[in-house]
């Protein structure tokens, strides 16, 4: 069965420094991965996604994910943390029936000024 | 496009009182999915519709809950009676399941439920 692990319900780091957000997946077909972020008292809004093709994806705010079949991950990064990234960010991968999503249970991220 | 539409965003009511949550996907979707979200569970789904009719109901908690879609331009969720517990906030979301996994949400809406 599909499931997704989020490393870290909390990630501290300081304005500028790199931020890096860890997701695991498990799947028994080839997956659709995503990303999505949420900000305070908002919807859910996609940061970048993984279908096919090249295994490095970039998205919107500077954000992008690497595709590691070897390693089942998909985790997110960004080279400098602004203060406006400061959200909860959730990681998903395709599920088996009909379209759904099967999500992680997200990482909250902090920055420090 | 307006993107996902709900309506309203908070409600406070009092329980035993009926809820009604309303949704307006975005044009041209076929999958419309509604969501749960609190603190101690996280993002729950619900239920799930396909061209407007339900595909999977086994996230409803309980019989207090239903779905409706009646059209493809609205869907409601509705809580009767309502307990405190039932306090969170309720997404829709809207895909093109046939062309993409990728969903689309709405602003949420808040339930205080006293």
């Amino acid at each position: 069965a599909q499931s997704v692990t989020q490393l870290g319900s909390h990630v501290s780091v300081s304005e500028g420094a790199l931020v890096l957000l860890r997701c695991n997946y498990s799947s028994s077909v080839p997956p659709y991965l995503f990303w999505y972020v949420q900000y305070p008292n908002q919807g859910l809004q996609l940061l970048l996604k993984y279908t096919t093709g090249a295994t490095l994806v970039k998205g919107i705010n500077g954000f992008e994910a690497e595709f590691k079949k070897s390693e089942t991950s998909f985790h997110l990064t960004k080279p400098s943390a602004h203060m406006s990234d400061a959200a909860e960010y959730f990681c998903a991968v395709s599920g088996p029936l009909n379209y759904q999503l099967i999500w992680g249970a997200g990482t909250k991220l902090i920055i420090k000024p | 496009d307006a993107g996902v539409i709900q309506s309203p965003r908070h409600e406070v009511t009092e329980m035993g009182q009926e809820v009604t949550l309303r949704c307006k996907p975005i044009s041209g979707h076929d999958y419309l999915f509604w969501y749960r979200q609190t603190m101690m569970r996280g993002l729950e789904l619900l239920i799930y519709f396909n061209n407007n009719v339900p595909i999977d109901d086994s996230g409803m908690p309980e019989d207090r809950f239903s779905a409706k879609m009646p059209n493809a331009s609205f869907s409601t969720l509705k809580i009767q009676p309502s307990e405190p517990r039932d306090s969170a906030v309720y997404f829709c979301a809207s895909s093109l399941g046939q062309a993409t996994y990728e969903q689309y949400f709405g602003p949420g809406t808040r339930l205080t439920v006293t």
